[in-house]
């Protein structure tokens, strides 16, 4: 299986921060990487899809890059309503389909 | 409106049963592979299982295979899960989301339920 790792764990930020939270995969995934964030009691929302591909009603604020191993969610000045846990997700080689563990993204 | 509505979570003793359903409208089920992904408490989230666009195809993780079992209505628009021999770690937000491709799978999740939670527990 595909084990996804994200760094940091935690972030603390302020509004209008540039952040940047890195995912890396355990062997190649090409851009089979997608982005999810996820407020507290609500379910989880596609940010971006194949790497840097924005969903559909996602502010541009928000831009994903990488591709083999590395890659990384940036958000460009944070806003209020950014404040939440951020998921990546290979769909590369599937079965399984793997998450990473998490980021949460936390008000400085 | 593009919805999920997953229903069928209750508290459930280990080993027993169990059968979450999910409905779909506002968009033509039957064109997507649905998922199962669910997210215990205070945990991230775990895929749990899949189903192609004419349930021929099915997919488990390993932590399910054996126990639980997917599938599709589509002319109801509904998903279901079995799950069986149910495990304290099975405990868990279930929720049910439709793959972000078309009859060919994508495995991005672009719309998701609410979730109904599942608690195994004596």
């Amino acid at each position: 299986d595909i084990q996804m790792t994200q760094s940091p764990s935690s972030l603390s930020a302020s509004v209008g921060d540039r952040v940047t939270i890195t995912c890396r995969a355990s062997q190649s995934i090409s851009s089979y990487l997608n982005w999810y964030q996820q407020k507290p009691g609500k379910a989880p929302k596609l940010l971006i899809y194949a790497a840097s591909s924005l969903q559909s009603g996602v502010p541009s604020r928000f831009s994903g890059s990488g591709s083999g191993t590395d890659f990384t969610l940036t958000i460009s000045s944070l806003q209020p309503e950014d404040f939440a846990t951020y998921y990546c997700q290979q769909s590369y080689i599937t079965p399984p389909i793997t998450f990473g563990q998490g980021t949460r993204l936390e008000i400085k | 409106e593009v919805q999920l509505v997953e229903s069928g979570g209750v508290v459930v003793q280990p080993g027993g049963s169990l059968r979450l359903s999910c409905a779909a409208s506002g968009f033509t089920f039957d064109d997507y592979t649905m998922h199962w992904v669910r997210q215990a408490p205070g945990k991230g989230l775990e895929w749990v299982s899949l189903i192609s666009w004419d349930g021929g195809s099915t997919y488990y993780a390993d932590s399910v295979k054996g126990r639980f079992t997917i599938s599709r209505d589509n002319s109801k628009n509904s998903l279901y899960l079995q799950m069986n021999s149910l495990r304290t770690e099975d405990t868990a937000l279930y929720y049910c989301s439709k793959d972000n491709g078309g009859p060919g799978r994508s495995d991005a999740f672009d719309i998701w339920g609410q979730g109904t939670m599942v608690t195994v527990s004596s």
